[in-house]
C-alpha cells in the first residue's frame, strides 16, 4: 500500500533562518508530486509540482524553493523566512499513468516568529 | 477569484440532518473532486466525478455535476458528529495540478 510521510509535524522558525520541509512517499514508483500552503481557515495554494527527478514547476513566485532528489522524495527550502512563510504545508503525490485522486499528508505547521 | 469556490463558507445542523454544499467554478473541467479535511490534518479523497457525469453516489455521500452552469453540490446524508471537518472541492482542468477552493467547515452537533 502506499503512504505519505512529513516531517517535522511542527515548526517553529524566526523570520531570517532557513527551512527545509521533507515529504516522502513508499509504495508507488514516479508519483507526481505538490507542494501546497494553507492559511488559517483557507483554501489550498499550489507552490510546487512535480512529474519526475529534478523537474520542478513551480505556481507563484515567492520566497520559498522545492528539490525532488530523489524519485519519491520532495524538499520544501527557503533561505531565509518571512512572517508571510507561516502556514501550513501539505504534500500530496499522485499516482503515475491515469490516476487523477492527489493523496495528502499530514502536514506541517510552521510559525515563523 | 478562484477556480472553485464553495458555499456556504460554514454549515451548522443536528445529528442525522443532511448537508448539502455547493461549490461553483469558472472554466471548463475534466473532473471534479471532493476532498474532507479534519482540523490540522492532510486532505482526505472522498468523491470524484467526471465532466461527462451528472450524479455519482458514495456510500452516505451523493454528489451532482451540472457542467452548464459549471457547479457541483455534495449532499452527505443523515449525518454524524464525525462528519465535522471542512469541505473542499477541487477541480482538474487538465493542467497537471488540481485548483482547491476555501472549503465549506460543516458542524455536525451530537
Amino acid at each position: 500500500s502506499q503512504t505519505i510521510h512529513q516531517w517535522p509535524a511542527t515548526l517553529v522558525q524566526p523570520v531570517g533562518s532557513p527551512l527545509s520541509l521533507e515529504c516522502t512517499v513508499e509504495g508507488t514508483s514516479n508519483p507526481n508530486l505538490y507542494w501546497y500552503r494553507q492559511a488559517a481557515g483557507r483554501g489550498l495554494q499550489l507552490l510546487f509540482y512535480s512529474v519526475g527527478i529534478g523537474q520542478i514547476s513551480s505556481e507563484v513566485p515567492q520566497n520559498l524553493s522545492a528539490s525532488r532528489p530523489q524519485d519519491r522524495q520532495f524538499i520544501l527550502s527557503s533561505k531565509k523566512l518571512l512572517l508571510s512563510d507561516s502556514g501550513f504545508y501539505l504534500c500530496a503525490y499522485e499516482r503515475g499513468g491515469a490516476e487523477e485522486t492527489q493523496y495528502f499528508g499530514p502536514g506541517t505547521r510552521l510559525l515563523v516568529l | 477569484s478562484q477556480q472553485g469556490e464553495e458555499d456556504p463558507q460554514a454549515l451548522s445542523i443536528q445529528e442525522g440532518e443532511n448537508a448539502t454544499m455547493n461549490c461553483s467554478y469558472k472554466t471548463s473541467i475534466n473532473n471534479l473532486q471532493w476532498y474532507r479535511q479534519n482540523s490540522g490534518r492532510g486532505l482526505v479523497h472522498l468523491i470524484l466525478i467526471r465532466s461527462n457525469e451528472r450524479e455519482k453516489h458514495s456510500g452516505r455521500l451523493r454528489v451532482t455535476l451540472d457542467t452548464s452552469k459549471k457547479s457541483s453540490s455534495l449532499l452527505i446524508t443523515a449525518s454524524r458528529a464525525a462528519d465535522t471537518a471542512s469541505y473542499f472541492c477541487a477541480t482538474d482542468t487538465g493542467r497537471r495540478a488540481l485548483t482547491f477552493g476555501s472549503g465549506t467547515r460543516l458542524q455536525v452537533q451530537p
